[in-house]
């Protein structure tokens, strides 16, 4: 079991936009960080601390936290997106947290 | 920056396997290194993760693994490390090794008899 909770899948048609959430107690203390994985491929790193992008990620990748809840959204959604998003905090010891990871379906 | 792993393989139950992760690009000795692994089809599980030598070299685990593996650094050749004992064909998976930023490749390990 995960200690986040992430909704399996999301479907979107290229160009709309897609929402994924990421939810748990204490989401509001720690940074989140959003991961993506390519079927075969390691993750990478497309949110950091709440809501920094990382300068090789397209601006189409934002985050937003309110409360026990995370949004990762995408805006413009195109084909090379269809991945796997996991979403990561830290407990109070500093211990890593995933959510269970949600497919995205480019349509 | 990049992040190369070497080590993984196959390995019987009980055996013991050891993961590097190199990295260059940034200043290893200031960077907090976790390692992560994905069994087949699951999601993402954190392993431990150590900090940098001026933040103490604490190292910390999760509960699966601890007292079986062990994490460590060698600044001078801005190398992490991750000795794996008493392997248990739990530990199947991918392992990588991370800075929260930016991700090694990832190294196959396979516990089989």
């Amino acid at each position: 079991s995960y200690d986040l909770t992430q909704p399996p899948s999301v479907s979107v048609s290229p160009g709309q936009t897609a929402t994924i959430t990421c939810s748990g107690d204490g989401l509001a203390k720690y940074f989140v960080s959003w991961f993506q994985q390519r079927p075969g491929h390691a993750p990478v790193t497309v949110i950091f601390k709440d809501n920094q992008r990382p300068s090789r990620i397209p601006d189409r990748f934002s985050a937003a936290v309110s409360g026990t809840r995370v949004t990762l959204t995408i805006s413009g959604v195109q084909a090379e997106d269809e991945a796997d998003y996991y979403c990561q905090s830290v407990d109070i010891s500093g211990a890593w947290r995933f959510g269970g990871g949600t497919k995205l379906t480019v349509l | 920056v990049q992040l190369v792993q070497s080590g993984g393989g196959v390995v019987e139950p009980g055996g013991s396997l050891r993961l590097s992760c190199e990295v260059s690009g940034f200043i290893f000795r200031d960077a907090w290194m976790v390692w992560v692994r994905q069994a087949p089809g699951k999601g993402l599980e954190w392993i431990g993760r150590i900090k940098s030598e001026s933040d103490g070299g604490t190292v910390d685990y999760a509960s699966p693994v601890k007292g079986r593996f062990f994490i460590s650094r060698d600044d001078s050749k801005n190398t992490l490390f991750l000795q794996m004992n008493g392997l248990e064909t739990e530990d199947t998976g991918v392992y990588y090794c991370t800075t929260a930023l930016r991700w090694g490749q990832g190294s196959q390990v396979t516990v089989s008899s």
